[in-house]
C-alpha cells in the first residue's frame, strides 16, 4: 500500500486555475474509479470535494472538477479564491480492498 | 444532519491498548460502511480500517494489521476501533468517516477527530 504521489505544493493567484496531480499504479488509481479528493484547512477535519473521479457532492462549488487518465488523477480548481488555500489529498481504492492516500498538496493562493 | 463524534482518545503508555468510539446520528447508520482514518501531527492522512454496513466485511491497512480491530453496534449507532500494543508512531488524530456513495469507499462525512498520544 504505497502512498499515491502528489506534488508537495502548488500556488496560484486569485481568479486563476490550478491542477493537482495524483499518480498511482494499475492496482489503485488506474484500476478503479474510486478516486476521491479532500480539502483540509488547518485544524479542521477533511472535506470531500470529489468522489468517483469526477463527481461533486451536493454543496461543493462547480469550480472544483476531477478527471483521470491512466494511473494519474487530477483535481482542477478554477477561479481560485483565497478560501481555497488549504491542503488537498487524493485517495483511491486498491486491489487489496483498502484505501491509499496521497501525501497531500499545500495550495497557496498568492 | 449527519454527525459523527469520536471519543476515547488521550495519553496512553506504549504497549497499552485503547478503544476509540464514534457516535453517528442524522442518517440510517445500519445502511452505511464506516472507516477510520488517522493523521499524525503535521503529517498526511492515513487510512486505517473499513467495516461494511452489517459488519460482515472488515479490511485493515498493512501498517496496523494484527494490532487493530474495527467493530460496530448498529443498535447503538456506533463504530469502534481497538488498537493494541500501542507504539509512539500511533500518535495521531483519529477520524471516523462514513463510506458513502457506490461501494462505500468514498468518505463523504467526517467527525472532528480524537487525539491519541502514545507516550511514557
Amino acid at each position: 500500500q504505497s502512498a499515491l504521489t502528489q506534488p508537495a505544493s502548488v500556488s496560484g493567484s486569485p481568479g486563476q486555475s490550478i491542477t493537482i496531480s495524483c499518480t498511482g499504479t494499475n492496482s489503485d488509481v488506474g484500476g478503479y474509479d474510486y478516486v476521491s479528493w479532500f480539502q483540509q484547512h488547518p485544524g479542521k477535519a477533511p472535506k470531500l470535494m470529489i468522489y468517483e473521479v469526477n463527481n461533486r457532492p451536493s454543496g461543493v462549488s462547480d469550480r472544483f472538477s476531477g478527471s483521470k487518465s491512466g494511473n494519474t488523477a487530477s483535481l482542477t480548481i478554477s477561479g481560485l479564491q483565497t478560501e481555497d488555500e488549504a491542503d488537498y489529498y487524493c485517495t483511491s481504492y486498491t486491489t487489496s480492498s483498502a484505501l491509499v492516500f496521497g501525501g497531500g498538496t499545500r495550495l497557496t493562493v498568492l | 444532519q449527519v454527525q459523527l463524534v469520536e471519543s476515547g482518545g488521550g495519553v496512553v503508555q506504549p504497549g497499552r491498548s485503547l478503544r476509540l468510539s464514534c457516535a453517528a446520528s442524522g442518517f440510517s447508520f445500519r445502511s452505511y460502511a464506516m472507516h477510520w482514518v488517522r493523521q499524525a501531527p503535521g503529517k498526511g492522512l492515513e487510512w486505517v480500517a473499513f467495516i461494511s454496513y452489517n459488519g460482515g466485511n472488515k479490511y485493515y491497512a498493512d501498517s496496523v494489521k494484527g494490532r487493530v480491530t474495527i467493530s460496530r453496534d448498529n443498535s447503538q449507532n456506533r463504530v469502534y476501533l481497538e488498537v493494541s500494543g500501542l507504539k509512539t508512531e500511533d500518535t495521531a488524530v483519529y477520524y471516523c468517516a462514513r463510506g458513502g456513495f457506490r461501494g462505500g469507499w468514498s468518505l463523504d462525512y467526517w467527525g472532528q477527530g480524537t487525539l491519541v498520544t502514545v507516550s511514557s
